[in-house]
């Protein structure tokens, strides 16, 4: 079955702050995404990667950056925290390349909250 | 501007069926819809997936209509269990998959 795993489960951190956070998945998957999942607003892309060192923009990648040095680790990096970064953060792997069909695995999730 | 609704909320009883139905207007021509189940404090959970027509598994059926800017995913026999979140994912292309809304599914006793 796969796993992924995010490093954290809950982290609080003060604004300004560089963060990162960490995603590991398991099963050789190509794609990687990081969402985050706020109420009333559903779960929205920030990022994704299809590939070793490749990304791409989603729909909010505004304030975020990433990082995919190794195909199982991929890693969301907020450059100077600030308090609407405060949310749940859910990595997600899938097996294809860019077709992307292939079902979405998630971990579950990191609560950032930014004071 | 891709958009994906599904009603915001439902309510059912144990063993009855539910239908959860997603419009998603700007779907991709050669890609499929996926729907996942979202349990509190959870990563969402894959449930089905379906290119056109019917599909069906264990757990859930999905029809997709000719068009397919809608589907409608069908629960049999809803228990406790599934009280949860629902969401449909579509490609909407370039690449982004954009999930639905949510429906909150409430079962009842």
């Amino acid at each position: 079955d796969v796993k992924v795993t995010q490093s954290s489960r809950y982290l609080v951190k003060r604004t300004g702050e560089k963060v990162f956070l960490e995603c590991v998945q398991d099963m050789d998957h190509e794609n990687m995404f990081w969402y985050r999942q706020d109420p009333g607003l559903g779960l929205r892309l920030i990022y994704f990667s299809y590939d070793v060192k490749m990304k791409e923009k989603g729909d909010i990648p505004e304030g975020y950056s990433v990082s995919r040095e190794k195909k199982e680790r991929f890693s969301l990096i907020l450059e100077s925290a600030s308090t609407n970064q405060t949310s749940m953060y859910l990595c997600a792997s899938s097996l294809d390349g860019t077709a992307l069909n292939s079902p979405l695995h998630f971990g579950n999730g990191t609560r950032l909250t930014v004071t | 501007l891709a958009k994906t609704t599904q009603p915001i909320s439902m309510d059912s009883y144990e063993g009855q069926e539910v239908n959860i139905t997603c419009s998603h207007n700007n779907i991709a021509t050669n890609d499929y819809i996926t729907w996942y189940q979202q349990f509190p404090s959870q990563g969402p959970r894959f449930i089905i997936q379906g290119y056109k027509t019917k599909v069906t598994n264990e757990v859930a059926s999905l029809f997709i209509p000719a068009d397919r800017k809608s589907s409608t995913l069908s629960l049999p026999r809803v228990s406790l269990s599934d009280t949860a979140v629902y969401y449909c994912l579509v490609n909407t292309g370039f690449q982004k998959l954009v999930f639905g809304t949510g429906t909150r599914l409430l079962v009842s006793p």
